[in-house]
């Protein structure tokens, strides 16, 4: 049983510059979620996909950020010209989609921004 | 808008002991899912339990019970005869319901939990 992996695990990158990550859910899970936790406190809600349909998006920190799921399988989120505040833990989760909403979380993508 | 609150930031307890971790919540919803997650110093989020709005039962799961009143917007995480390896940071989480599902979470800050050998 896979659960949900994000790559790469860190990320060090100077001011300025573009990173991407990715995140494969768990395989039979049609939801997928991106969170952002900064130190000492709870993971903070951005976007989520629905298959390939991004439904919520207004959460998204600032017009720098976006993210995709092309194909409703693996997703990736994009930061444009980082600043060092967005240094901070990236987590996706993944669910299944029905009346509940038990989302799974990867290990995240810690980002470091020089 | 949606509100978790934890105020407890940290508690410190020998083990054996019982604890409980408070979580208040704030939604206009009518309907709305409860959590509960714990991050280990290893990172990663384990789901421990989900509640629905509509079902105040409380329930129990080896040392863990959790107390849903809605009459108090709260809903409360006990462990019972506490173990080292309980030490974590606890989240408690809110989400509403919209459509066919419901939506992204809304964490509190998060208790961290140190149980002392």
């Amino acid at each position: 049983d896979t659960g949900v992996s994000q790559d790469p695990r860190h990320k060090i990158t100077k001011r300025g510059q573009n990173v991407t990550f990715r995140c494969d859910p768990i395989s039979e899970h049609n939801r997928l979620y991106w969170y952002r936790q900064t130190l000492g406190q709870g993971p903070e809600f951005l976007t989520y996909f629905q298959n390939e349909a991004q439904l919520e998006k207004s959460r998204l920190l600032s017009d720098r950020f976006s993210a995709e799921r092309p194909k409703g399988s693996f997703s990736t989120l994009e930061i444009q010209r980082t600043e060092q505040g967005d240094s901070a833990m990236y987590l996706c989760a993944s669910s299944l989609r029905g009346d509940y909403n038990e989302q799974f979380f990867g290990p995240g993508t810690r980002l470091t921004v020089l | 808008a949606q509100k978790v609150t934890q105020a407890q930031t940290e508690i410190s307890v020998v083990e054996k002991e019982d604890v409980t971790l408070d979580c208040v919540y704030e939604t206009r919803d009518t309907t709305y899912y409860l959590f509960w997650y714990k991050q280990p110093p290893s990172g990663e989020l384990v789901f421990l339990i989900r509640r629905n709005s509509f079902d105040e039962q409380n329930e129990i799961s080896g040392r863990y019970s959790w107390n849903f009143q809605k009459s108090t917007s709260s809903f409360n995480f006990t462990i019972t005869a506490s173990q080292v390896v309980d030490s974590a940071v606890y989240f408690c989480a809110l989400s509403g319901y919209s459509g066919g599902g419901a939506d992204g979470l809304t964490f509190g800050k998060g208790t961290h939990l140190i149980i002392q050998p």
